[in-house]
């Protein structure tokens, strides 16, 4: 079934090291986008891509960047994760034209 | 910016009707979804209207629209243990790719047998 697909689904990592998420999908869809869910909060959009523009919230840290090699694959890299990091991280995709977003199950991310 | 507000629990009985509700504070909000998160998984669409209606049913779902309150409720008819989950309302002012949604906090219903 066409789908989002989030690897890994949990992540632990240590205060202050390098971590990278993983979203493909397999919609064909233009857009991608990476929102961040923080516990019993609302899940908040840090940026997306449509095709290969980036496009970053204004109040997204620094500390969080993206990548998106090829239409299938976005990633999401956190340089240094602080403990406030810790949440689960949500891909989400969208076509061109469409209104419904599709969502991945999420990566949970643990910061020691 | 855009608030949404959702309350936070709901508790009913199976076979019972549910009632979420969701207040939005910008009246250019012209796409309004529902999404239903169930433990460990990801978010999925259940149902949206748009701000040029005022009702869409959808077999055991009933969204219902008052643009002028700014008000946005979810009825789920005969409800059932496995509709126990968050539900999330989440709204966005266009329909073009990129556009942010703007989701409330969610509402935890819990149904009981």
């Amino acid at each position: 079934d066409a789908m989002v697909i989030q690897n890994p689904r949990y992540q632990v990592t240590q205060f202050g090291k390098p971590v990278t998420l993983s979203c493909s999908q397999t919609l064909n869809h233009n857009v991608m986008y990476w929102y961040q869910q923080k516990s019993s909060q609302a899940p908040k959009l840090l940026f997306h891509y449509y095709d290969k523009d980036f496009n970053n919230e204004a109040d997204t840290p620094d500390n969080f960047q993206s990548r998106r090699p090829n239409t299938s694959f976005c990633f999401l890299d956190i340089r240094s994760p602080g403990l406030g990091d810790a949440a689960m991280y949500l891909c989400a995709t969208t076509a061109a034209q469409g209104y419904e977003q599709f969502f991945g199950p999420g990566t949970r991310l643990t910061v020691l | 910016g855009e608030d949404v507000e959702q309350s936070l629990f709901l508790s009913v009985r199976e076979g019972d009707s549910s009632v979420i509700n969701c207040t939005y504070t910008d009246s250019s909000s012209t796409y309004l979804y529902w999404y239903k998160q169930e433990p460990g998984a990801g978010l999925q669409l259940l149902t949206y209207i748009f701000s040029n209606m005022d009702m869409k049913q959808d077999q055991r779902l009933t969204v219902l629209l008052n643009k002028k309150d700014k008000h946005l409720s979810l009825r789920i008819a005969d409800t059932q243990t496995g509709d126990s989950a968050i539900y999330f309302c989440a709204v966005a002012n266009d329909n073009q790719a990129g556009t942010a949604l703007i989701f409330g906090k969610g509402t935890t219903l819990s149904v009981s047998s």
